[in-house]
Formats: C-alpha cells, structure tokens, sequence
C-alpha cells in the first residue's frame, strides 16, 4: 500500500515563527500535493509539484513555500505564520499523469497547525 | 483553478434512506474523481469518470458522469451508519492538479 506521512499530526506555533511541515511518499510518485482543509471551504490548493526541484502554485500559494530537493520528499513552509494559516494541511501525492486523465491521489493523516 | 460546486453541504439521513449528493461544473471535465472522507480522517479515492455518460456502480454507490461533462452525482442506496463521512468530487479540465468541490457531510442515523 502506498504511505504517505506527514511529520507531525498536530503542531501549535505563534505568530511569525517559521513552520515546516514535512511529508514523505514511499511509492517512488513523481506527483506531490499541499492542500489546506478548512470548514465549509473543502480543499484547496496551495502547491504542487510534478518532478524533482519543480513547483507549481495551486489556488492559495500566498503565505507559502514549498521545497523538493528530492523526489520522496515535499515541504511545505509558512515563512511567518499568521492566525489565518491556522487549519488542517494535507499532503498527497499521485503516480505520474498520463494522457488527459488525473491519477489518483493518496493522502497522508494531515497536520492541524495551530497559529497563537 | 477549475470550479466544482457541490451540492448540498450537508445532509441527514435516517438509516435505509437514500442519499445523492450533485457537482457541477460550468466548463467541460476531463475526468472527474470522487473521496470520501471518515470523520477525523483523510480523504479516500473512491472512483474515477472518464467517459461521457459514464455510470459506474460500487456495491450500494452509483456514479454518474454527465453527458456534457459537465456534472457528477454519487448516490447511495439504503445508507448505512459506515456511510458516515465527507464526500467530495474532485475535478480537472486538463494536466496534475485536481481542484475540489467543498464536500457534502453526510449524517446517518440508526
């Protein structure tokens, strides 16, 4: 079965404190994902990432960074984290896309970050 | 990203009822992929729609892809009380990323 693991699953930090939250695939997918989940707003999109040190923006990327220095591996960062970046964070990760249909996607247990 | 609204946001059923929940798109799908996600958990994929018209069926779920590619519903016959959950489409007009409808939260009591 395909693990996806984020780092932490809960994760308190205050205001202006640089937060990385970490995820790791084992299945050797070429396709990795943030979203964030919020009530009422299902998931959005922040960052994605299809190869190696390449990054796409998703719907959200304002606030964040992301980093893949190596192809298991996808970093979210909140380069000052604000109250508004409190919500649960879900990463995933899917098996290369091929043709004009979508892969599906494996997600990890998510990480409730909480900014005081 | 591309639109999927979903509808409704919530729904109660009393058990051996039955549920559908309906998204929308207002531009053409290329394939459209339904999750379900359990209480305090992460979205799991259920099916994926490819085709014009597609209806694919799981046991007591039946999946529909419109046939302008335009729409999905997933309904359930009889629920359960392991139906229980956040059911979300997930949708893309083309290339990596999905975009996700914001779920219906289903509650089924016994």
């Amino acid at each position: 079965d395909v693990k996806v693991t984020q780092s932490s699953r809960y994760l308190v930090k205050r205001t202006g404190e640089k937060v990385f939250l970490e995820c790791v695939q084992d299945m050797d997918h070429e396709n990795m994902f943030w979203y964030r989940q919020d009530p009422g707003l299902g998931l959005r999109l922040i960052y994605f990432s299809y190869d190696v040190k390449m990054k796409e923006k998703g719907d959200i990327p304002e606030g964040y960074s992301v980093s893949r220095e190596k192809k298991e591996r996808f970093s979210l960062i909140l380069e000052s984290a604000s109250t508004n970046q409190t919500s649960m964070y879900l990463c995933a990760s899917s098996p290369e896309t091929g043709g004009s249909t979508n892969e599906k996607l494996f997600f990890g247990s998510g990480t409730q970050l909480s900014v005081l | 990203g591309q639109q999927v609204m979903q509808i409704p946001q919530y729904q109660h059923v009393q058990e051996g009822e039955d549920f559908t929940t309906y998204c929308n798109s207002s531009t053409t799908l290329s394939n459209i992929q339904w999750y379900k996600q359990r209480p305090g958990g992460h979205p799991v994929f259920l099916i994926q729609l490819v085709k014009s018209g597609e209806v694919k069926k799981q046991k007591r779920l039946t999946f529909q892809f419109g046939e302008a590619k335009k729409n999905s519903s997933l309904h359930i016959t009889a629920t359960q009380t392991t139906d229980v959950g956040t059911y979300f489409c997930a949708a893309s007009n083309s290339g990596y990323a999905l975009n996700f409808g914001k779920g219906t939260s289903l509650l089924v009591t016994p």
